[in-house]
Formats: C-alpha cells, structure tokens, sequence
C-alpha cells in the first residue's frame, strides 16, 4: 500500500526566504514521487518528479526535492520565494506500475502564502 | 506532453438530477483517471478507465452513482448521477503517457460542479 503525508497544511514566508514544504511517504514498492502545483482556478502543473535516478530533483521556477529513502521523505525546497509562488502544492507517490497500477496517491496538499 | 480538454468547464446543477462530463485527448492514451477535489481538499481517484474493459472503482465510488464509459482510447465520459450538495467537487480527468519509470500524468482542467 502508498500513502503520502503532508506534514503542513499551511506555510507562510516571506518573499525572497527560503520555501520548506514537508513531505513522507510510504510504499510497498519502488516508489515514483512527484511534485504538483496547483494555482487558484488553474490546472494542475508538475513542478518536478522523482523516478529513481538522481536522488536530488531539480524542477521548474527555482524548485528542488531530495529524495531520503532512510528518511522516506522527499520535501520540496526553494532557495527564495516569490509572490508567483503562492498557491497549492501537493505530493504524490505513485509505484508506476509495479503493482499493476500506475495510480497516483496525492497528500492533503500544503497551501503556500508569500507575504510581501 | 498531453493536452486534456475537459467539458463543461464549470457547472450549477439541480439536485436529483445528472451531469456528464467529457473528457478528449489529443492522442491515444491507455490509461485514463477521474479524480475528484472535494471545496479545500486534496484529489481523491474516483475510478480507473481503460478502453475495452470496465471501469475499476476505488473504495466508496460506485458505478451507480459515478457511470464512465471509454468508448475509445481518445476519450472518456464521467456521469455524476442523481447529484446532491454533498456532489459539489471539481472533477478532473488524467492520463498516463509513455511508460515504466518515465510515466508522467497530465491533468485536464477540471469541471467545477455545484448542485444546489
């Protein structure tokens, strides 16, 4: 079984800090982890995913997650955060496939505030 | 990339009655998903819809309430039945494209429901 945990609902930073999203997973299998963004009334966009190669992930707009198997967490980084930045952020795991399935389990998603 | 086309984008419905929504690819896809994100929620899969086969539903969504059809392997149709408040989500189609630890999904839009 997958499941992912968000450890924060809510983050608030200040423009040009550094942005911390927390999160730990858990798989039966070799796990694929990603990162998605989701903007008020927007789709949602991957920011940057992990597939089992380089265990440091580096994604659009300045993002980047390392990959902690000993820590089972991959949590999303940003040196310094921009207004831009503001918006949903939710991590997935998903086995790709090899369980059969290629679903993809998302967090309780962390909503990111950027104050001026 | 894939581009998912969603119809209708937005919707206000009577309670009792039905919605369908559509779901286009602009190419072939084997693996198809509907998600629905409950007002300040995560995404929840709803079913699994692959051509030739019946949907397989995830534990409580049941086809009676939530019929798919995959008639081809471009497109989808989600059917939220004899809907109540409690139906009020956003719904989102997904696909899977390429393979193995290269899988990526792509997002439509979504369908933003309210029953009143």
């Amino acid at each position: 079984a997958q499941s992912v945990t968000q450890l924060d609902s809510h983050v608030s930073v200040s423009e040009g800090t550094p942005v911390l999203l927390r999160c730990n997973y858990s798989s039966s299998y070799s796990p694929s982890l990603f990162w998605y963004v989701q903007h008020p009334n927007k789709g949602l966009q991957l920011l940057l995913k992990y597939t089992s190669a380089a265990t440091l992930v580096k994604g659009i707009n300045g993002f980047e997650a390392e990959f902690k198997k000993s820590e089972t967490s991959f949590h999303l980084t940003k040196p310094s955060a921009h207004m831009s930045d503001a918006a949903e952020y939710f991590c997935v795991v998903s086995d790709s496939g090899t369980s059969g399935t290629y679903k993809y389990i998302f967090g309780t998603g962390t909503r990111l505030k950027v104050l001026a | 990339s894939a581009v998912i086309s969603q119809k209708p984008s937005r919707d206000i419905c009577q309670r009792g009655t039905s919605l369908t929504i559509q779901c286009q690819v602009d190419s072939q896809v084997t693996m198809m998903f509907w998600y629905r994100q409950q007002p300040g929620q995560s995404l929840t899969l709803i079913a699994t819809a692959n051509q030739g086969s019946e949907a397989t539903y995830e534990s409580g969504f049941v086809i009676d309430k939530f019929p798919i059809s995959r008639p081809n392997l471009t497109f989808s149709t989600l059917t939220v039945s004899n809907m109540s408040p409690e139906d009020s989500s956003i719904y989102l189609c997904s696909v899977l494209r390429s393979g193995g630890l290269n899988t990526e999904a792509f997002f439509g839009q979504g369908t933003r429901l309210t029953v009143v």
